[in-house]
Parts: C-alpha cells; sequence; structure tokens
C-alpha cells in the first residue's frame, strides 16, 4: 500500500468553479502535511501546508482530517493560472512522503 | 524566486562523461535533499543530508555519489550514467530533518539531465 494516494485526474474544471481534491495517507502517525504545487517541467512550490484545524489562504482551503487519515485542498473561484499537479506531501518523522499528483486544468 | 540555487539548469552528457550537479541554500537549513524525477512522477528521493552528514541513502546506484562540502552547499557527482538516469533532479531544504515542527521542504529548480 503506498504512504500517500491521490487521485491524478485530471480534474477540467471552467473558470470560476470550485473543485476540490483529497488525499489519504497510511501512516497514523504522520506528523506535517503540506500541499504543493507543480507546473509542467517545473520544481514543486509550497501552497500551504494544513493544520488540524483547517487554514484559508485566500481562495484556498485546506483541511485535515486524523481520524480519517485525509488531507483536502479546495480551490475556490478557479483562475487559469491554477492549471497544475497539485501534491499531497505527508511528513512522517525523517521522512516526506509524496503522492502521485493531480492534475488540474482550467477552461476558459 | 527560488531561495534555494542549482546549477546547472540542463546537461546534456555522455554515457562516459564525469560531471557535477550543485545546490545551494543560505536559508540556515541544516537538512539539504536530492530527489529525482520523471515525467508525470513524484519526486523520488536518493539522499538525504543532515548536519552535513549523509542520513539517507535510498540504495541508489554508486554512479551517484552525493557530497555535502559545507551546511549551504550540496553537490552531486555524476559518472557513467545510463539513459535510464535522464530526468530532472531537484535539490531541497529544509530546516532540519528528523523533527516534529512540521517544517516542510523548498525546492530549487532543478537541474534537466539527459544522458545520450
Amino acid at each position: 500500500r503506498k504512504e500517500v494516494e491521490q487521485d491524478p485526474g485530471p480534474f477540467n474544471v471552467p473558470e470560476g468553479a470550485t473543485v476540490a481534491f483529497n488525499c489519504t495517507y497510511s501512516n497514523s502517525a504522520s506528523q506535517s502535511f503540506f500541499w504543493y504545487r507543480q507546473d509542467c517541467r517545473k520544481e514543486p512550490k509550497l501552497l500551504m501546508s494544513v493544520y488540524s484545524s483547517g487554514n484559508e489562504d485566500g481562495r484556498f482551503t485546506a483541511q485535515l482530517n486524523r481520524a480519517s487519515q485525509y488531507i483536502s485542498l479546495l480551490i475556490r473561484d478557479s483562475k487559469l493560472s491554477d492549471s497544475a499537479t497539485y501534491l499531497c506531501v505527508v511528513k512522517g518523522f525523517n521522512k516526506f512522503y509524496f503522492g502521485s499528483g493531480t492534475k488540474l486544468n482550467v477552461k476558459p | 524566486d527560488t531561495e534555494v540555487t542549482q546549477t546547472p539548469k540542463h546537461l546534456v552528457m555522455g554515457m562516459t562523461n564525469k560531471k557535477s550537479l550543485k545546490c545551494e541554500q543560505h536559508m540556515g537549513h541544516r537538512a539539504m535533499y536530492w530527489y529525482k524525477q520523471k515525467a508525470k512522477k513524484p519526486p523520488e528521493l536518493m539522499f538525504v543530508y543532515s548536519y552535513e552528514k549523509l542520513s539517507i541513502n535510498e540504495s541508489v546506484p554508486s554512479r551517484f555519489s552525493p557530497e555535502c562540502p559545507n551546511s549551504s552547499l550540496l553537490n552531486l557527482h555524476l559518472h557513467a550514467l545510463q539513459p535510464e538516469d535522464s530526468a530532472l533532479y531537484l535539490c531541497a531544504s529544509s530546516q532540519v530533518f528528523a523533527d516534529s515542527r512540521g517544517q516542510p521542504q523548498h525546492f530549487g529548480d532543478g537541474t534537466r539531465l539527459s544522458i545520450l
């Protein structure tokens, strides 16, 4: 079983739509959680950390459910520039585990 | 702008060449990482340095040789690579390696390596 699992997509949505991604992790002792965004042929860039209480940054909201071992990312009012692959990353004590990424295509 | 800088951005080399990839960060981070990423796949961990000592080697072939000369620099020496080693090589850093404080990794923009 993979440490971190994501739906690979692609999610094809129109501009202005709301879209949500989920990610599940297998190790209940996991300590930290992140969403990264990766554009084609570029490096992953930190989008946001995910906290137990949930957190929001502009149009982006991240939530963590420790009991069910999943994290989510909600994007409101999608922009063309949001098109990218979104990587869920889970940190154990000494290692970062990556999901396979979810591809988002925002269409005009 | 990335706070982790990698050079070169692109590298084409033959299977008999020796070359090095370089990574530098000035954020005071004490953990540095090398990842390999193939197209449409997530980054795959190769090596971790913590306080300039090698902490993790994910069974990487010896044709890849990492080096951490000081807390800001990380090198990856390449020798006798194979065509399947062509990939994006990413360097990353984080404040510390084994910790529970939830600090993320920051990535450099990578070296795109092609082996002829």
